[in-house]
């Protein structure tokens, strides 16, 4: 148990729709990443959060968006959704410096 | 920018082997942090070792060893007397240590490891 819980751990939608990932990271933890994993890829890095504050973007579509509430949580927001946004998305925290915790990762599927 | 390479995308060896993942990278950088990443069929990213950059010496986890070369920008892992267990997709990653980076990290495209009986 890496400590970062993310939720839900699978959705299916359908295109056009708006869905939200939900990131708790680990207790102490400033640092909130996001990251895509489509299907047998690599990590495809989207946006970082540092104590509220957006410190990195990454190759993050306009339709997606985040934010980091004061409470250290993370929301990643997909909108007008298409199929090829089916993927593995992962939220990591670090106490800098240091490695990366990952969460299990929420599983979107859109029909 | 920084890169991280891993030229292997596909590899196999037998059970109780000894296999070496190769990743190369580039930054400018001179305090950074390296480090290997597990991801089995569960899809759990499954942190493996760390090196920081300022240490010479090379990281050791039981049966997992690092051959990290600064000089040649070249940090590879080893894994000793391989199990079934140990077949997962393998990536490497890199982080540069500055306070303003706030610790954003590179990833390779990962090296898909198989383990045979």
């Amino acid at each position: 148990d890496s400590g970062v819980t993310q939720t839900p751990k699978h959705l299916i939608t359908a295109t056009g729709q708006r869905v939200t990932l939900r990131c708790s990271p680990r207790s102490g933890d400033l640092s909130v990443y996001w990251y895509q994993q489509s299907l047998d890829q690599g990590l495809q890095f989207l946006i970082q959060y540092y104590n509220g504050e957006e410190r990195a973007k990454g190759n993050i579509l306009e339709r997606f968006s985040a934010q980091q509430f004061p409470d250290l949580h993370s929301e990643l927001n997909l909108s007008s959704l298409e199929l090829g946004d089916s993927a593995l998305y992962f939220c990591a925290s670090s106490l800098f410096p240091g490695e990366l915790f990952f969460g299990e990762g929420s599983r979107l599927t859109v029909l | 920018a920084q890169t991280v390479t891993q030229s292997q995308p596909e590899m196999s060896v037998q059970e109780a082997e000894t296999v070496t993942l190769s990743c190369t990278y580039d930054t400018s950088e001179n305090n950074y942090y390296l480090f290997w990443y597990k991801q089995p069929p569960s899809r759990q990213m499954i942190l493996v070792i760390r090196q920081e950059a300022y240490k010479q010496q090379n990281a050791t986890e039981n049966r997992f060893s690092v051959n990290f070369q600064k000089a040649a920008k070249s940090f590879s892992l080893k894994i000793s007397d391989s199990q079934l267990g140990d077949t997962a997709m393998y990536f490497c990653a890199f982080m540069i240590a500055r306070v303003s980076t706030a610790g954003k990290s590179t990833f390779g495209d990962g090296t898909t490891l198989t383990v045979k009986p």
